[in-house]
């Protein structure tokens, strides 16, 4: 079993739809949960970042942290063509990112 | 601002021919630096960090090596490809190892393809 496990998609919703972009993980000990969008042919980058439990707002997006579920989501409002890409969750249980665990990646694609 | 360079975008290489990508970063100093292998399906996988110059940490025990000769430039090699070195590899940076306030800054990758 995999530490981190993510759906791979495609997820395919018109334009407009909300998002939901999930992560579930095997370790109770992790803390520290990111997010990072990636465009094709490029590299990641840090879309939000929660500590703990609880939800972060940034924009159209949301971060969701569920420690006893050992879920996590990122939710997207208003989805926007150019939010098509691969979505990575990556997460630890230190603020260290040596030690971060990545999902596979979610691609997602919104159709105009 | 900093910025990330790292080439080449796309390789392909014979078996058993070596391997060196290299990856500079511009405007800051004395950053952590990181080589990381994307694989279809599978997540970012951390293969070698830096937190100084000559100061290199192995992950995963493999068929690559890692050096920093200078601050902001690591190099990723190997002296003897194999089909399973395959994959798309990133070069990241960050200003320091803890995550919370120094996220990781990618590069836009090489493909590379052993034949």
């Amino acid at each position: 079993q995999k530490e981190v496990e993510q759906d791979p998609g495609p997820l395919s919703v018109p334009e407009g739809a909300i998002v939901s972009l999930n992560c579930t993980y095997s370790n109770s000990a992790f803390q520290y949960f990111m997010w990072y969008r990636q465009y094709s042919r490029k590299g990641p980058e840090l879309l939000m970042y929660t500590y703990s439990s609880g939800n972060k707002e940034d924009g159209r997006f949301t971060a969701q942290v569920d420690k006893s579920s050992k879920y996590i989501s990122l939710f997207i409002r208003d989805s926007q063509p150019s939010d098509s890409a691969t979505y990575l969750c990556a997460m630890s249980p230190g603020d260290s990112n040596y030690q971060l665990i990545w999902g596979a990646g979610t691609k997602l694609i919104i159709k105009p | 601002s900093q910025t990330i360079h790292q080439w080449p975008a796309t390789l392909v290489q014979p078996v058993g021919s070596p391997l060196s990508l290299e990856c500079t970063v511009e405007g800051t100093s004395n950053p952590n630096l990181y080589w990381y292998r994307q694989a279809a399906g599978r997540g970012l996988q951390l293969l070698f960090y830096s937190v100084g110059i000559g100061q290199i940490s192995s992950e995963v025990p493999q068929n690559l090596s890692a050096s920093r000769p200078q601050d902001r430039q690591f190099i990723l090699s190997s002296k003897k490809l194999l089909l399973s070195d395959s994959g798309f590899y990133l070069c990241a940076w960050s200003v320091d190892g803890g995550s919370y306030n120094s996220p990781l800054h990618f590069g836009n990758g090489t493909r590379l393809t052993v034949t």
